[in-house]
């Protein structure tokens, strides 16, 4: 059973479409980060939330972290091309031990 | 280059076989990682090492599975005995600090194939 539940697993749009991915759970986290991961590649980092309630922009990606701490949201508006890769949510519940949902896979197709 | 590196990039050995995985990190970065990424699982905590503390082992699957850190920078991850089901992609990430809020840095992984 994953810590994290990531949703959905696939996501294909059109360019400029616009998009959600969620990152839920039932543990309360301190902090949850969000990475892009592309073939042949490492995650990356986005963002790191911290704060309940918080909100993130970064260009045109939104991140959100709920009220209570246990679950984000990734919202991506007009979507391009290079926004296709894998995006994971990872939080450490009660140690510095991140774990990762199992990804959410996005293909933006011109 | 700058960021952390990782060798070889993939490789395929005999079930029964030894491999070791290397890692490079980002110069001066004291907490070092090692993860497990299996198709549609996302990734697996493995070990750390932090300074000259003990290693986190916890994350381990199992005891053909052990890793070492020298001198505080290189480690190698080795797997002894490989089985079919340690085929996976194996990342290595490095950071200044160890805490959940400091962004690490990932390797681009070595895919082992056990045949």
């Amino acid at each position: 059973t994953q810590l994290l539940e990531q949703s959905p697993q696939f996501l294909s749009i059109q360019e400029g479409e616009n998009l959600t991915v969620y990152c839920n759970s039932s543990s309360v986290f301190s902090s949850l980060q969000w990475y892009r991961q592309e073939p042949g590649e490492g995650p990356v980092l986005l963002v790191t939330v911290v704060t309940g309630g918080e909100v993130k922009k970064l260009k045109r990606l939104t991140f959100q972290f709920g009220d209570a701490r246990k679950d984000s949201s990734l919202h991506i508006t007009a979507a391009q091309p290079g926004d296709t890769g894998l995006y994971l949510c990872a939080g450490a519940p009660d140690d510095y031990k991140l774990s990762f949902g199992a990804g959410t896979t996005v293909t933006v197709r011109a | 280059g700058a960021g952390v590196s990782q060798s070889p990039s993939n490789k395929v050995t005999e079930k029964g076989k030894d491999v070791e995985l290397r890692c490079d990190p980002i110069s001066g970065h004291t907490a070092l990682y090692w993860y497990r990424q299996s198709l549609g699982q996302g990734l697996e905590f493995l070990i750390y090492f932090q300074g000259n503390s003990a290693p986190d082992k916890s994350g381990l699957p199992s005891d053909r599975f052990s890793a070492e850190r020298t001198g505080g920078s290189v480690s190698t991850l080795t797997i002894q005995r490989t089985q079919q089901e340690d085929s996976a992609v194996y990342l290595c990430a490095s950071s200044l600090v160890l805490g959940p809020t400091y962004e690490q840095y990932f390797g681009p992984g070595t895919r082992l194939t056990v045949t």
